[in-house]
């Protein structure tokens, strides 16, 4: 398999509820990334990991926590989410970092009830 | 206050002829431009880049132009076809060691045959 594969395509949760977000890449590259797009809003940077190690939190609330075992995969874990975190999130990778050059997955599309 | 505005939310043109994508933006700062497409229920791709060296970089049936008095770009599709249809985003940063890439809203394509 090639490219950034994301796991769950869709999630729905409850508030109180506690999922992980998969992201995996098989390209080799260095850095790591969590978008999120919002309804009718642009998509914001979350986190960047290169190699494994945080370089970048974009004030996101504790709500939302990323872990990084590996250059090839991000996971971002979710507890206690608001109706509001509704939205496509969206994984990226880059071959270094700073890097704009990013190759997305096909995102998790996350509803919150 | 958004930095990066793409101002037409849709463009619909016909099979063959040109598209004109605007982009506009706000902060001096950024030095480095991107375009990505995304086709539904995929991630965005990256398509195609211009430094703030240039005024002009050509790939194929796309070419960008930057208009760095204006805070302007644009991205011609020449000649359009059906499968051009996406949402396209405009994208920049500012160098460096900037991760950060900001993004426009986007703006659906649709090429008619």
């Amino acid at each position: 398999e090639t490219g950034v594969t994301q796991t769950p395509r869709h999630l729905v949760m409850g508030m109180t509820n506690k999922k992980s977000l998969k992201c995996e890449q098989h390209l080799g590259h260095n850095a790591m990334y969590w978008y999120k797009q919002s309804a009718k809003k642009p998509l914001e940077l979350m986190f960047v990991y290169s190699l494994e190690e945080r370089v970048e939190n974009n004030s996101v609330p504790s709500r939302f926590s990323p872990e990084c075992p590996n250059s090839s995969h991000l996971f971002l874990h979710l507890h206690t989410l608001q109706p509001e975190d509704s939205a496509l999130y969206l994984c990226a990778s880059s071959l270094t970092v700073p890097n704009e050059k990013l190759f997305f997955g096909s995102g998790t599309q996350l509803s919150v009830l | 206050d958004q930095q990066v505005k793409q101002n037409s939310p849709s463009l619909s043109v016909q099979e063959g002829r040109i598209s004109i994508l605007n982009c506009d933006y706000t902060n001096s700062m950024f030095d480095y431009f991107l375009w990505y497409k995304k086709y539904p229920a995929e991630g965005p791709t990256f398509l195609i880049s211009i430094s703030s060296i240039k005024d002009k970089n050509e790939d194929g049936r796309f070419t960008v132009f930057l208009n760095k008095s204006a805070k302007h770009l644009s991205l011609h599709i020449v000649p359009s076809q059906p499968g051009d249809s996406a949402v396209y985003f405009c994208a920049a940063s500012s160098g460096g060691s900037n991760y950060k890439l900001t993004f426009g809203k986007g703006t659906l394509l649709t090429v008619n045959p």
